[in-house]
């Protein structure tokens, strides 16, 4: 399995500002993924990060809103845009080596005001 | 009609019984099951994985797949109160790595 880390482990942020969240996996790895999960609720994807190209967001989610970078196989980038109440959240990222199983990072507690 | 299913519980065991987890999914193409465990304010765990039917053990886990029924369980024999999480099902519908998630079932292990 990976050794995931996840910057910052948590952050309490004002309405309309944004967030940059890293996730560094300490080995190359296929396919790296962000997902949200609300209290009380489970997790939904809201992005493939694809290295070297745009990622590709599941429905609902969208660029402008949560841009997503990966400039190699260890390391991505989400950013949390003009954030609202509503996106008060943890911020997971996973990964997957050649395989199918993903393996969850330690997450970010995001609380918008 | 949700992708995955599960019973939210809660679901309280002794300690030492067997805890029972069920799931059903709605995509009969699916390929890949997972079981992960989510402790209060941490991430999800795998546990294990299962892609034919039949059962896979693995220490005190057990997961079951019935591809025709298109359920997958997870059986904790023994159980303990570590154990007390909530257990989230995964399917994998293709080899593109989308994974669907269950609601999960919150479990308790009554010492």
């Amino acid at each position: 399995s990976a050794v995931i880390s996840q910057k910052p482990s948590r952050d309490i942020c004002q309405r309309g500002t944004s967030l940059t969240i890293q996730c560094q996996v300490d080995s190359q790895v296929t396919m790296m993924f962000w997902y949200r999960q609300q209290p009380g609720q489970s997790l939904t994807l809201i992005a493939t990060a694809n290295q070297g190209s745009e990622a590709t967001y599941e429905s609902g989610f969208v660029i402008d809103k949560f841009p997503i970078s990966r400039p190699n196989l260890t390391f991505s980038t989400l950013t949390v845009s003009n954030m609202s109440p509503e996106d008060s959240s943890i911020y997971l990222c996973s990964v997957a080596y050649t395989g199918e199983t993903q393996y969850f990072g330690p997450g970010t507690r995001l609380l918008v005001l | 009609q949700k992708e995955v299913e599960q019973n939210s519980g809660p679901l309280s065991v002794p300690e030492g019984a067997i805890a029972s987890l069920n799931c059903t999914y709605s995509d009969r193409g699916s390929q890949s099951f997972f079981w992960y465990r989510q402790y209060s304010g941490k991430s999800p765990e795998l546990i294990m994985s299962i892609y034919s039917n039949g059962d896979k053990e693995d220490g005190r886990f057990t997961a079951q797949l019935n591809k025709a029924s298109q359920y997958v369980s997870l059986l904790i024999r023994d159980s303990q109160p570590s154990d007390s999480a909530t257990y989230l099902c995964a399917v994998n519908r293709n080899a593109g790595n989308q994974f669907y998630f269950g609601t999960g079932t919150s479990l308790t292990v009554i010492p």
